[in-house]
């Protein structure tokens, strides 16, 4: 099955404690993007890759890094999470890098609490 | 930069009634994407209608339309004899036609009176 696989679904973890998110794909989509979602603010994107070893910053990437060693997957890493980052997070990809009208495959969500 | 506005926060519509929510969005590209997604309390991210700026023809799945006016760039969604399992948040979104990623709006909560 075709799917964006996020891992793990949920996570509490205490201030100043680095962990990452996994998000592995099998669709062999070119682009991958992270994205927080908070009440009243929608989603918005955190950091995204067009391909292998190449990322930029989205419009939130303050706190956050990202590494994409392999096409397949594209963890998200909080190096000392903060309790502003709690939050609903999405990983989310698609076919081409250069053309979003085939649409984005999201995964599961991770709901991350940081105490 | 793009902006998408949603502005209702609630919908409340009855079972089996036409309901309509709006979406607006600002951007200086002619080539683009607009999607509207459903999130229903299970969180999943799922994609409800798209539709292609340079397509005049309005998309249509089902249920589900909307009502795009290019020049006004408005973004409406439709939805025809709602069902108890509408019930969830809606988000408008913009892709542009590059590396863009996706620009959502605030979301819409919709509400189903059985």
């Amino acid at each position: 099955e075709a799917q964006v696989t996020q891992n793990p679904r949920y996570l509490i973890t205490v201030t100043g404690k680095k962990l990452t998110v996994t998000c592995s794909q099998n669709m062999n989509h070119e682009y991958m993007s992270w994205y927080r979602q908070d009440p009243g603010l929608g989603l918005r994107q955190i950091y995204y890759s067009m391909n292998v070893e190449v990322t930029d910053k989205g419009d939130v990437p303050e706190g956050y890094k990202v590494s994409r060693k392999e096409k397949r997957n594209f963890p998200l890493i909080l190096e000392s999470p903060s309790p502003n980052q709690t939050s609903l997070y999405f990983c989310a990809s698609r076919f081409r890098a250069d053309f979003a009208g085939g649409g984005y495959t999201f995964g599961s969500g991770t709901r991350l609490t940081v105490v | 930069a793009q902006t998408v506005t949603q502005s209702q926060p609630e919908m409340s519509v009855q079972e089996a009634e036409t309901v309509t929510l709006s979406c607006t969005y600002d951007t200086s590209e002619s080539d683009y994407y607009l999607f509207w997604y459903k999130q229903p309390p299970s969180r999943q991210m799922i994609l409800v209608i798209r539709q292609e700026a340079y397509k005049q023809q309005n998309a249509t799945e089902n249920r589900f339309s909307v009502n795009f006016q290019k020049a006004a760039k408005s973004f409406s969604l439709k939805i025809s004899d709602s069902q108890l399992g509408d019930a969830a948040m809606y988000f408008c979104a913009y892709s542009g036609g590059g590396a863009d990623g996706l620009t959502f709006g605030k979301g819409t909560h919709l509400i189903i009176q059985p």
